[in-house]
């Protein structure tokens, strides 16, 4: 099992319509949870962070995390062409000296006008 | 914040030649990450450095890649005897505590 699964697309969706990306973990202790999003030929843009079980808003975005089900998605409300872009899920484990990220593969998502 | 910044943003080298790519993180984080991405994958994780303290390295980092931050403020990454395989982007971050942020990236073409 990879330690950060995502599904790689591509995901379409018309303009203004809701995206959700998806993102399963099995490191059961990880405590930290990213959201990136990288346009092609780009470097990674951090977009959301989560620690805690729930859901965390930020303008048209929403990230929800269940440590239970080791599941953690982002909603992308009203979405926009410009949204267009792989977004890549980060896991840490958190604790002593251990800051390294693991990413998934990333979901290539694609608004149409 | 003038963000993180890498030099040089591309780089093409012959085979077996040695390369050195830098690394200026965002001024106040003392904690600095070194990532490469290939193709269609995420980026994964090279190195980390807390100060001028290297406290991990992946194992992916073989004998040919050496890393140094050394007063605690931008880094170096140096490849020797460079492989086609080495070909990626080489991403840097910085963070001062879980929340990294990316400088452009180094592409790196081996020929």
């Amino acid at each position: 099992q990879k330690e950060v699964e995502q599904n790689s697309g591509p995901l379409s969706v018309p303009e203004g319509a809701i995206a959700s990306l998806n993102c399963t973990y099995s490191d059961r202790g990880s405590q930290s949870f990213f959201w990136y999003r990288q346009y092609s030929g780009k470097s990674p843009e951090l977009i959301m962070s989560i620690y805690s079980n729930g859901d965390k808003e930020d303008g048209r975005f929403t990230a929800q995390l269940n440590k239970a089900s080791q599941y953690v998605s982002l909603l992308i409300r009203d979405s926009q062409p410009s949204d267009s872009a792989t977004y890549l899920c980060a896991v840490n484990r958190s604790g002593g000296s251990n800051y390294k990220l693991t990413f998934g593969k990333g979901t290539l998502l694609t608004v149409n006008p | 914040d003038t963000g993180v910044s890498q030099n040089p943003r591309h780089k093409i080298t012959k085979r077996g030649q040695n390369v050195t790519f830098r690394c200026d993180p965002i001024s106040e984080h003392n904690r600095l990450y070194w990532y490469r991405q290939t193709l269609g994958q995420g980026p994964e994780f090279l190195t980390y450095f807390q100060n001028e303290a290297q406290l991990e390295k992946s194992r992916l980092l073989s004998d040919r890649f050496s890393a140094e931050r050394p007063k605690g403020s931008f880094s170096t990454l140096e490849i020797q005897r460079t492989e086609q395989g080495d070909s990626a982007m080489y991403l840097c971050a910085s963070s001062e505590y879980y929340e990294q942020y990316f400088g452009p990236g180094t592409r790196l073409t081996v020929t």
